[in-house]
């Protein structure tokens, strides 16, 4: 399986700042994406991370609050800009590898909380 | 992390008993099935995948089944241990070249001793 690093792992963050999340995969991916976990819920998808263009995002997400890169195959950021409290929440970086049926490999989380 | 599967629905189970686990699936159309583990402080882990042309898929110690009639996906574990308390989520996808996987509400499994 392919192994996927976040970081940070976990941040306490202030209002109204911004703060960018590294993925780092160690193989080529082909699809790479980012979700988000607010606290005892599911997960939702945010966007796919494209290579080399700009990302896609899913209904109620968009660029200006949360801008992603994907400069290579195997690295991607997220950013989550001028937070507030209800963006506390686990940010999950996962990725799909063109050998694989259809399931998604998740790194362990990013462990957001926003005072 | 420790919050996850605070608000979700809890299955109790002894030791060494069946746990069945279900979902229901929102989308018709979906053709692929995953069902993930989630431990305390990790991301999620895949378990079993089945596609829509079949009913059942065995793995070791669990089995997968699928309804497509009503929508319905349940995870049976044999002699739960354990090892096996954590959340469960199912995830559905329709096998397009988006490969995005959309994860149903979960349900954490607490194995009693």
């Amino acid at each position: 399986s392919a192994v996927i690093s976040q970081k940070p792992s976990r941040d306490i963050c202030q209002r109204g700042t911004s703060l960018t999340i590294q993925c780092q995969v160690d193989s080529q991916v082909t699809m790479m994406f980012w979700y988000r976990q607010q606290p005892g819920q599911s997960l939702t998808l945010i966007a796919t991370a494209n290579q080399g263009s700009e990302a896609t995002y899913e209904s109620g997400f968009v660029i200006d609050k949360f801008p992603i890169s994907r400069p290579n195959l195997t690295f991607s950021t997220l950013t989550v800009s001028n937070m507030s409290p209800e963006d506390s929440s686990i940010y999950l970086c996962s990725a799909h590898r063109l050998a694989d049926t259809g399931e998604l490999f998740f790194g362990e989380g990013s462990r957001l909380t926003v005072l | 992390g420790e919050s996850v599967g605070l608000h979700l629905p809890t299955l109790s189970v002894q030791e060494g008993d069946n746990s069945i686990i279900n979902c229901a699936y929102s989308n018709s159309a979906s053709d692929y099935f995953i069902w993930y583990k989630q431990e305390s402080g990790k991301g999620p882990q895949f378990i079993i995948d089945i596609r829509s042309n079949m009913d059942k898929r065995q793995g070791q110690r669990v089995t997968v089944l699928l309804n497509k009639t009503v929508k319905h996906l349940s995870l049976q574990i044999a002699a739960t241990q354990p090892g096996d308390s954590a959340v469960y989520f199912c995830a559905e996808n329709m096998m397009d070249s988006s490969y995005k996987l959309i994860f149903g509400s979960g349900t954490r499994l607490l194995v009693r001793p």
